[in-house]
């Protein structure tokens, strides 16, 4: 199979300071990442999707200016919360696609990283 | 477009009791259809994919689904259930990278 690593698993932070979380493909190149939200008791919600070496491209109603993403290289992927706020504090996952297989059967899954904003 | 429908948000069942969780999904090109396991603060466990091919697909844990192109459908079922098996099922449809999640069934098993 894919590994797909996520870090922090977990981060608690103060309102109005910035996070980061990483999303990695340990052993495959991914061109394009996928940024999910889930919050208590509900389902995944895409929020973004994120292209190597592309802006990445967000779903309505998603604030593009306060969730950020970046995906420099074809194995690392970040997301960085600006100016959280308690609102903001969810379980957040993201997965990851091989590069060039075709029509890709799959995504992969990290472990997810658990907000909470104080 | 593509979405999915769980039927059943809570199941609960005794210990050895058979297990169905029911999906259906809707896709505009041929669906690849999984399930996931998630338990308290953890991330998603894949249980089975169904991609091509054999339309009953075995998955760990003993879990198996069946796709029905018919009924649109990709319910998953157990024969015997467990008390290990109590957590939240996602079934999804996945296309172009992108997975598209129903809303989750809480399953409680009895003891």
């Amino acid at each position: 199979g894919a590994v797909v690593s996520q870090h922090p698993s977990r981060v608690i932070c103060k309102s109005g300071t910035s996070v980061k979380i990483e999303c990695r493909s340990l052993d495959f190149q991914a061109t394009t990442m996928f940024w999910y939200r889930q919050f208590p008791k509900q389902s995944l919600m895409l929020m973004a999707t994120s292209n190597e070496g592309s802006k990445a491209t967000y779903e309505q109603g998603v604030e593009k200016d306060k969730f950020l993403i970046n995906h420099a290289s074809l194995t690392l992927s970040t997301l960085t919360v600006t100016s959280a706020h308690p609102e903001d504090s969810s379980f957040y996952i993201c997965s990851a696609t091989k590069a060039r297989d075709g029509r890709d059967t799959e995504a992969f899954f990290g472990q997810g990283t658990r907000l909470t904003v104080v | 477009a593509q979405s999915v429908t769980q039927l059943g948000s809570h199941v609960s069942v005794s210990e050895g009791a058979l297990v169905l969780l029911r999906c259906n999904y809707s896709s505009s090109v041929p669906p690849y259809l999984f399930w996931y396991v998630q338990y308290p603060n953890q991330g998603l466990q894949l249980l089975l994919k169904y991609t091509t091919g054999a339309t009953l697909v075995k998955g760990i844990n003993g879990f198996e689904a069946e796709f029905k192109k018919s009924e649109t459908s990709f319910h998953l079922t157990k024969p015997s259930a467990h008390m290990s098996d109590a957590a939240e099922y996602f079934c999804a449809v996945h296309n172009a990278g992108k997975s598209t999640f129903g809303d989750g069934t809480t399953l409680t098993v009895k003891p």
